[in-house]
């Protein structure tokens, strides 16, 4: 079982609506990034957080310490958001190591 | 300009060679890093360097040796190819603490023959 899980590990959506990506992981930790992977291959830092909530254009990251649950939310989605979004979470006293979730491959279709 | 790059893209040779793949940091990070994503896209850290320092070795056979000659380089080198050393390579950057930013390679497409 993997220390940071993922949910779902698929989904598929219509353009223009809400989707959320949830993130759960097992222990305390000090951060915790989202990524996206484009088909492409290449692979994008969307955000980092610790706490709170944070927002950059269509994208929401949010972050409940307590629960050890993050998600991350695309409002108007769009075909281009199409990609693989991957947790990654540091535990705490692990400097520099990350451990990822599985992904979450995301279709928007037109 | 690109920020980390690497090379190169892909890279197809038989078992038993030895190769290396290299990257580069342009953004005076003082940190960089070796993950290996396997076929079901599984992201795992491999190596980190801190100012040329190793910081992570994580459970990677001795095959594989990283070498960092200044903090904006940190190269891998790999002998003795194996069937099960094809994967995608990425390399990373970031400041100081593992709570920064990652910042990412186009990553190295190994196939191993």
């Amino acid at each position: 079982k993997n220390e940071v899980e993922q949910s779902p590990q698929n989904l598929t959506a219509q353009e223009g609506e809400f989707i959320t990506i949830n993130c759960s992981y097992s222990v305390g930790i000090s951060a915790l990034h989202w990524l996206q992977q484009h088909p492409g291959g290449g692979i994008v830092s969307l955000f980092m957080l610790s706490s709170g909530k944070k927002k950059h254009g269509r994208l929401i990251a949010t972050i409940n310490i307590q629960e050890k649950h993050s998600s991350l939310h695309i409002t108007a989605s769009h075909p281009r958001d199409s990609a693989v979004y991957i947790c990654a979470v540091r535990f705490e006293g692990a400097t520099n190591k990350l451990i990822f979730g599985t992904g979450t491959l995301l279709a928007v279709q037109p | 300009d690109t920020a980390v790059s690497q090379t190169p893209k892909y890279l197809v040779t038989q078992m038993g060679n030895d190769k290396s793949i290299k990257c580069e940091q342009n953004l005076g990070h003082d940190t960089m890093y070796w993950y290996k994503q396997d076929s079901k896209k599984f992201l795992k850290i491999m190596f980190s360097y801190n100012n040329k320092e190793l910081i992570i070795n994580e459970t990677v056979p001795n095959r594989f040796s990283p070498k960092s000659p200044d903090k904006a380089h940190l190269n891998l080198h790999i002998n003795s190819l194996e069937l099960g050393d094809s994967a995608v390579y990425f390399c990373a950057s970031s400041q100081w603490g593992g709570g920064e930013k990652l910042f990412f390679g186009s990553g190295t497409q190994l196939s191993v023959l």
